[in-house]
Formats: structure tokens, C-alpha cells, sequence
């Protein structure tokens, strides 16, 4: 089991804003990164740090950290957002990285 | 632009050893570590292990120490996947990744292969 722990499903009207959560790490000394997968595709990376989008990622896409709860947000969602988004970090050991087991957003 | 090319699948029987390969092209000065991601069939993401592409050195997830070998080449830029005997349960997909270190804390894989779909049957 994942030491981190993300809601296995969310939905969102299409234009309208979400948030993917990602509990259960120390983010403020392990820092996060978010992922988004479709279907047979190879992941994508959205979301890393605090709140840095790499290139290509839309701006649609933030992040925000409290506690151990780190959060994607996604405001606008359109329905290219739809799929499955991975939390990853270190574990509590420090040594490792660690995946949530994934949350699967429908864009109605 | 750094590409990750990995074979797309392989298809083995119980017992038989295995290794997959993932080659680096392109701005290969920015490849230091890659990493493993292993993806069973309607399920999550994996973090298996990493590679320095520059030392070899290793770091295992501890579900996956011992039960898997990550190796690198340097001269050739490419990373190593490897089992002795597989069993049908290794049957997954299998990304490799760019791993980053942006800080001492922050740890992100921002290039990925198209990964590998690994079949152990008889």
C-alpha cells in the first residue's frame, strides 16, 4: 500500500474548477510532484514543487501545500483534462520516491 | 530535447531471465539518473529504482530490492532493467523515466519512455 493516499475517483463540470488531493506526506520537507496519465500513454509530468508547471503544462494547472495535504488544481478543467493524476514524493524514510495510488478525473 | 526509446514489448515464459533497455537521445548532458516505473494491468504507478547514468549507483524501492537489477552503461546512454527468473506476477508495464533533482528535497520525472509491456506466460 501507497504511504501516500490520493480519493480513487473525481468528477468536474466542464469549466468549471477541481481539486485532486494527495495526503499523507511531509511536503513541506519532501517535495511533491503530480502526474497526469491517459489511457496506454505514458505519464505526463503537470505539476512539481510548490507550484511549478513545466513547459507545455497549462496554467490552468496549480498547486498548493498544508500540512501533509498537497493539492492539484485545476481551474477551468476542459475536457483534455480528463484522466488519471499521480502525487509523488519521498517516503518517510527519505531514501525513495513513492507514488499515490492515483486519482481518475471525469470532465462532465 | 531528450528522447527515452525503450523496446515496446517482450514476451518470456516462467523462470526465464530478462532485460529491458532504455536508451537516451538527444541532450544527453541533462540525463544523469533514470528511473524505473512499473504499471500492472488497471492499476497505479510504481516507483521501482534509480540509476546515475554517470556512476551506476542504485537506489531500490524496498519492494523491489532484490527481486529486480537496475544497471546503466554510460558509453552507450542507456539504463537496464533486469530480472534472473520472472514470474507471472512481473507481468506490467514498465517506464523508464529522466529523474530530476531540482533541490536537495525536490524530486521530479519530467521525461518519460513509451514504456514496456513486459508478458510472462507459459
Amino acid at each position: 500500500s501507497s504511504e501516500l493516499t490520493q480519493d480513487p475517483a473525481v468528477s468536474v463540470a466542464l469549466g468549471q474548477t477541481v481539486r485532486i488531493t494527495c495526503r499523507g506526506g511531509s511536503f513541506e520537507r519532501h517535495h511533491i510532484s503530480w502526474y497526469q496519465q491517459k489511457p496506454r500513454q505514458a505519464p505526463v509530468l503537470v505539476l512539481y514543487g510548490k507550484n511549478n508547471r513545466p513547459s507545455g503544462s497549462p496554467d490552468r494547472f496549480s498547486g498548493s501545500i498544508s500540512g501533509n495535504t498537497a493539492s492539484l488544481t485545476i481551474t477551468g478543467a476542459q475536457a483534455e483534462d480528463e484522466g488519471d493524476y499521480f502525487c509523488n514524493s519521498r517516503d518517510s524514510s527519505g531514501d525513495h520516491l513513492v507514488f499515490g495510488g492515483g486519482t481518475r478525473l471525469t470532465v462532465l | 530535447e531528450v528522447q527515452l526509446m525503450q523496446p515496446a514489448i517482450e514476451v518470456k515464459k516462467p523462470g526465464e531471465s530478462l532485460r529491458i533497455s532504455c536508451q537516451v537521445s538527444g541532450d544527453t548532458s541533462t540525463v544523469n539518473r533514470i528511473a524505473w516505473v512499473r504499471q500492472m494491468a488497471g492499476k497505479g504507478l510504481e516507483w521501482m529504482g534509480v540509476v546515475n547514468l554517470r556512476n551506476s549507483g542504485t537506489t531500490y524501492s524496498p519492494s523491489f530490492q532484490g527481486q529486480v537489477t537496475v544497471s546503466a552503461d554510460r558509453s552507450l546512454m542507456t539504463a537496464h532493467l533486469q530480472w534472473t527468473s520472472l514470474k507471472v506476477a512481473d507481468t506490467a508495464v514498465y517506464f523508464c523515466a529522466r529523474q530530476r533533482q531540482l533541490t536537495t528535497v525536490l524530486y521530479y520525472m519530467d521525461v518519460w519512455g513509451a514504456g514496456t509491456t513486459v508478458i510472462v506466460s507459459s
